[in-house]
């Protein structure tokens, strides 16, 4: 099955926001309002940041935001900190009882 | 507090099957809203989601891989298992366990296993 899509990457300075785009149909990011977004460091686990398009799990900054519009939702990072610098992929529950992740973003602070 | 660990063979070569048991703590399976998922990440590139199972044995399938994954519990055990036949270098990745509830988070997996490295040989 086709993943959603992600641009391979995006960079930002410390201190200025970000955001990533996650485009999908609307079987999927378009269609239900189970998106997620999950951060991923060099050799580790993925992390959860935000579910159900905007919703933050507890204990996770509030400088990461999530939205929708269409089939495209998005993540933005504000106030842009090195330990920001990570992978970042969105999924999102796909019809027929299924997920689907997305291609990846990689983030760089410069 | 919820963990979960992979457990399973390092490397297996062409054609075998593949046997990887998630073992988990901090939640039971017998309990409504529970579910574990399989996630397969190879070497440099994106995360692709296998196959879910909900504590009532409902099991879902990547299309991809519908006909071949097969995913089971064992709720006295805490473990989960997933079944991968015919592996081929080009499953070779790192297999991540995670947890669901479908009661909150929905949709998304809020724990994570550290995952397990299979490397499939020609």
């Amino acid at each position: 099955q086709s993943a959603l899509t992600q641009p391979a990457s995006v960079s930002g300075s410390p201190g200025q926001s970000i955001t990533i785009s996650c485009t999908g149909t609307s079987s999927d990011v378009g269609g239900y309002n189970f998106v997620s977004w999950y951060q991923q460091h060099p050799g580790k686990a993925p992390k959860l940041m935000i579910y159900e398009v905007s919703n933050r799990p507890s204990g996770v900054s509030n400088r990461f935001s999530g939205s929708k519009s269409g089939n495209t939702a998005s993540l933005t990072i504000s106030g842009l900190q090195t330990e920001d610098e990570a992978d970042y992929y969105c999924s999102s529950y796909r019809s027929r009882n299924t997920d689907v992740f997305g291609t990846g973003t990689k983030v760089t602070v410069l | 507090q919820i963990t979960l660990k992979e457990s399973g063979p390092t490397l297996v070569k062409a054609t075998q099957t593949l046997t990887l048991t998630c073992t988990f703590s901090g939640f039971s399976l017998s309990t409504s809203g529970e579910g574990v998922g399989w996630i397969r990440q190879p070497p440099g590139k994106a995360l692709e989601w296998l196959a879910l199972i909900y504590w009532d044995d409902d099991k879902r399938y990547t299309p991809s891989l519908k006909s071949s994954l097969t995913i089971t519990k064992d709720t006295s055990k805490n473990q989960v298992v997933l079944t991968v036949p015919n592996m081929d270098p080009v499953d070779t990745a790192k297999y991540y366990c995670a947890h669901r509830s479908s009661r909150w988070y929905r949709g998304a997996f809020d724990i994570w296993g550290q995952g397990t490295m299979v490397t499939v040989s020609s």
